[in-house]
């Protein structure tokens, strides 16, 4: 089975750029989450959706960052404009339920630089 | 969710036994302790999740005090693809928050 897909691997813009990173969850996974992991903060939660809804947004640094779930399979989180201090891996995971007996699975992240 | 201590890292030689401890002092009756390790950049590995009893998959067994306030991940028999940094998790609802985790260091 494919697990959770997220692309690009890596992206390296400029800063003041556009950047929109994408994941497709585990197929039946009704959860899905966006982390950023840095070495100053480590892995950090940002936001989650159940069925397509966002439920917790509380971890999304500022307003240049928006994260879509249209459908059921596909998200994205875009930073408008991008700052240096963005860059960072940032991982998508998904779970089945959005309870704590749910577990999360995390796909291979996008490596982030922004110039 | 209660906080989690870990020692920041630890080694062991391939093929021995690898017990990664996690205190949990202030844990509560209805959360669950999960590991989860993470390689080189790789995106985090589900391990193990627990409650109160001991549990055992093919990748390891938790064991889990009485009290609760301490449990043990032990990886039967280590090996080289084993390094990595392990995170000890107390959740107690649909978020994971991660701490420094531990580094394990499997040495040939």
């Amino acid at each position: 089975d494919a697990g959770v897909i997220q692309s690009p691997r890596h992206e390296v813009t400029e800063m003041g750029q556009e950047v929109t990173l994408r994941c497709k969850p585990i197929s039946g996974h009704n959860s899905l989450f966006w982390y950023r992991q840095t070495m100053m903060r480590g892995l950090e939660l940002l936001i989650y959706f159940n069925n397509n809804v966002p439920i917790d947004d509380s971890g999304m640094p500022e307003d240049r960052f928006s994260a879509k779930m249209p459908n059921a399979s596909f998200s994205t989180l875009k930073i408008q404009p991008s700052e240096p201090r963005d860059s960072a891996v940032y991982f998508c995971a998904s779970s089945l339920g959005g309870g704590p007996t749910d577990t999360q699975y995390f796909g291979p992240g996008t490596r982030l630089t922004v110039l | 969710d209660a906080k989690t201590t870990q020692p920041p890292s630890m080694d062991c030689a391939e093929g021995r036994a690898a017990n990664l401890p996690c205190n949990h002092s202030t844990i509560s009756g209805n959360e669950y302790v999960y590991w989860y390790r993470q390689i080189h950049s790789q995106g985090p590995q589900y391990i193990i999740h627990g409650l109160k009893n001991n549990e055992t998959n093919e990748m390891a067994s938790l064991i889990i005090t009485e009290d609760r306030k301490s449990s043990t991940l032990i990886l039967p028999h280590a090996t080289l693809r084993d390094t990595a940094v392990y995170y000890c998790i107390v959740r107690g609802s649909e978020k994971l928050v991660f701490g420094k985790g531990m580094k394990l260091t499997v040495n040939p």
